[in-house]
């Protein structure tokens, strides 16, 4: 069945550096969604990504959809103590017609020492 | 405030008890979700619906079930409550079945 595998798994960065982390998904997905869960919270949609090769921006954010769309990534620049949480993407798959099935990866635990 | 909203935000269970969990929509959004957080397995799809009347299963649907009588309620119930069933609950919609989610606030059950 469809897998959607995420890493790491966990991530400590001191404020200021950068963090990425990624999906790789074992069947060509038809779009991707990156999810963030703060602490104790509920996860928010961040994005999605839809075209081959795909490149969008929210500030310090960078998601990137790989040209197979079989993988994304999601970077971050200059974290600061705000960008604690958990990230999350879901891959999106369609099989006919309204046969759909979305997939998150385990996740990304992003933790930011000031 | 539009939104999603799941009651309650928590309960403690004692095992073989039935319980319901409730989950509320003002988007009038077709489609919820049910899933379930636990630590290290990430967002596990309880059961789904993609429009009023019908419903689907997801990843993890044993000892759960969920009607949708309507556009706004998606109630998921567990028959008879069991420990492993201890866990953070999400309730979720989307406009579309392709769309983003949005998410309710999460009910902890814990089942002993």
């Amino acid at each position: 069945g469809q897998q959607v595998m995420q890493i790491p798994q966990y991530q400590h960065v001191q404020e200021g550096e950068d963090f990425t982390t990624y999906c790789n998904s074992s069947t060509t997905l038809s779009n991707i969604q990156w999810y963030k869960q703060r602490p104790g919270g509920h996860p928010v949609f961040l994005i999605q990504l839809v075209k081959s090769g795909e490149v969008k921006k929210q500030k310090r954010l960078t998601f990137q959809f790989g040209e197979a769309k079989k993988n994304s990534s999601l970077h971050i620049t200059a974290t600061q103590t705000t960008d604690v949480g958990t990230y999350f993407c879901a891959g999106i798959l369609i099989s006919g017609g309204s046969n759909y099935k979305l997939t998150f990866g385990k996740g990304t635990l992003l933790t930011v020492n000031p | 405030i539009a939104g999603i909203t799941q009651a309650p935000t928590s309960q403690i269970l004692a095992a073989g008890r039935r319980m319901t969990l409730r989950c509320t929509q003002d988007m009038r959004h077709n489609a919820m979700y049910w899933y379930r957080q636990d630590l290290g397995l990430g967002l596990r799809l309880i059961h789904y619906s993609n429009t009023a009347g019908t419903t689907g299963k997801g990843e993890v649907p044993d000892g759960y079930s969920v009607s949708r009588a309507n556009t706004d309620d998606f109630p998921l119930t567990l028959a008879s409550a069991v420990p492993s069933q201890t866990s953070v609950y999400f309730c979720a919609s989307s406009r579309t079945f392709t769309g983003e989610l949005f998410f309710g606030e999460g009910s902890r059950l814990t089942v002993l």
